[in-house]
């Protein structure tokens, strides 16, 4: 089945402790991207990658990193989390060339709360 | 800064009603995309409307691009209880593959 995988669906953390959201896909795409969901601010974009070794910021990338070291895999790392990161987070992938009609597949969300 | 306004932001209706979302913009759009959310789920594409003027229709949704390509409606008629989510509109903002979202519409059809 063609998916995008996240992992895990729930965290619970303590601000400071580095923390790693997993995201593969299995459609062979070549774009991929982090979202953060807030009540009220909808969808924002965190980082995205148009192949790999190719990563640019979103609208809010601050306090968080990602790589592209292989096609399916795009991880996101929260090196010092901290409270204003609780959110829910959804990582997208979709064939870049044919994004604008193509749409995004979603993973089902990491829901993480920073205490 | 949020390029996609929709409006409105909730919308509760009863079975059997028809009701209608907007997404608006100042910007100029090569498409626009309509997506349904449900609860503890990522959004689901909808549909892509490409031409200025283009109406698409999937079952009971219609779904419209403005002339101007800076604008979209959504048209849900006799709505059902499983039509209830957040419907959000998304488009390419840039010519390196900024993708973004409007803060969504939530619709809550009642049996």
């Amino acid at each position: 089945e063609a998916q995008v995988t996240q992992n895990p669906r729930y965290l619970i953390t303590v601000t400071g402790k580095k923390l790693t959201v997993t995201c593969s896909q299995n459609m062979n795409h070549e774009y991929m991207s982090w979202y953060r969901q807030d009540p009220g601010l909808g969808l924002r974009q965190i980082y995205y990658s148009m192949n790999v070794e190719v990563t640019d910021k979103g609208d809010v990338p601050e306090g968080y990193k990602v790589s592209r070291k292989e096609k399916r895999n795009f991880p996101l790392i929260l090196e010092s989390p901290s409270p204003n990161q609780t959110s829910l987070y959804f990582c997208a992938s979709s064939p870049y060339r044919q994004l604008p009609a193509y749409g995004y597949t979603f993973g089902s969300g990491t829901r993480l709360t920073v205490v | 800064t949020q390029l996609l306004e929709q409006s409105p932001q909730f919308l509760s209706i009863q079975e059997g009603e028809n009701l209608t979302v907007y997404c608006n913009s100042s910007s100029v759009f090569s498409s626009l995309q309509w997506y349904r959310q449900e609860p503890g789920e990522g959004p689901v594409l909808l549909v892509t409307v490409v031409t200025g003027g283009e109406v698409k229709k999937l079952k009971r949704l219609t779904f419209q691009f403005g002339d101007a390509r800076k604008d979209s409606s959504l048209h849900i008629t006799a709505a059902q209880p499983g039509d209830t989510g957040l419907y959000l509109c998304a488009a390419v903002t840039d010519s390196w593959g900024k993708f973004q979202f409007g803060a969504g519409t939530q619709v809550v059809v009642t049996p």
